[in-house]
């Protein structure tokens, strides 16, 4: 079936840094990812969704300058985490639809952040 | 708004007995609802779905049945086995909703030897 692939699957980054996650879709075209952030033990939270060659639409109180989601291709999205702080450790995972409807969606494998 | 509503956890079960999460949902639209499973520092993987009233998801042994009358979507299974620990989301996902999967709280499944 079809398959994202996210990178990294951990990565431990200093405050004040910036980190890039990606993820591609392999054998089909993702028009639309989302990106959701999940926190130890809870329940996964969307914080937006990215079209490509449009500008993402984020969730209520997720700031847009502090995730930068770019969506340059049908194959590859990026969410970049800029001036991380050790608040924002937790795991991100994005999700696109195979079809663009109701049908499956596949998620990546997910991102572990640590921020030291 | 959409909502989805799934009993807490964690659960912990003996190895073969009869599993059961329950999960409700409110829903604008008409949605399609899903099962996901989360084994230990994975991501999710899509573990059945149902897209209509009375439809019935099943994969590895669980099932779910979509009651619209109940808005339910509880997942069953006959004989847990110790490697179905993990943590099970209900979710479901309408265009009414923009194509956006809301997901439950997640409950944790423990199966003991």
């Amino acid at each position: 079936g079809a398959v994202v692939s996210q990178h990294p699957s951990r990565v431990i980054c200093k405050s004040g840094t910036s980190v890039k996650i990606e993820c591609r879709s392999l054998d089909f075209q993702a028009t639309t990812m989302f990106w959701y952030r999940q926190f130890p033990k809870k329940s996964l939270m969307l914080m937006a969704t990215s079209n490509e060659g449009s500008k993402a639409t984020y969730e209520q109180g997720v700031e847009k300058d502090k995730f930068l989601i770019n969506h340059a291709s049908l194959t590859l999205s990026t969410l970049t985490v800029t001036s991380a702080h050790p608040e924002d450790s937790s795991f991100y995972i994005c999700s696109a639809p195979e079809d663009g409807g109701l049908g499956g969606y596949t998620f990546g494998s997910g991102t572990r952040l640590t921020v030291v | 708004g959409n909502s989805v509503t799934q009993m807490e956890g964690p659960v912990t079960l003996s190895e073969e007995a009869f599993l059961t999460i329950n999960c409700t949902y409110t829903a604008t639209g008409y949605p399609s609802l899903f099962w996901y499973v989360q084994y230990p520092g994975e991501g999710l993987q899509l573990l059945l779905k149902a897209t209509k009233a009375d439809d019935k998801g099943s994969n590895k042994g669980f099932e779910a049945t979509y009651r619209k009358e109940t808005t339910s979507f509880h997942l069953e299974k006959g004989s847990v086995q110790v490697s179905d620990s993990a943590v099970y989301f209900c979710a479901l996902r309408d265009k009414a909703g923009g194509f956006k999967t809301i997901f439950g709280a997640g409950t944790r499944l423990f199966v003991k030897a």
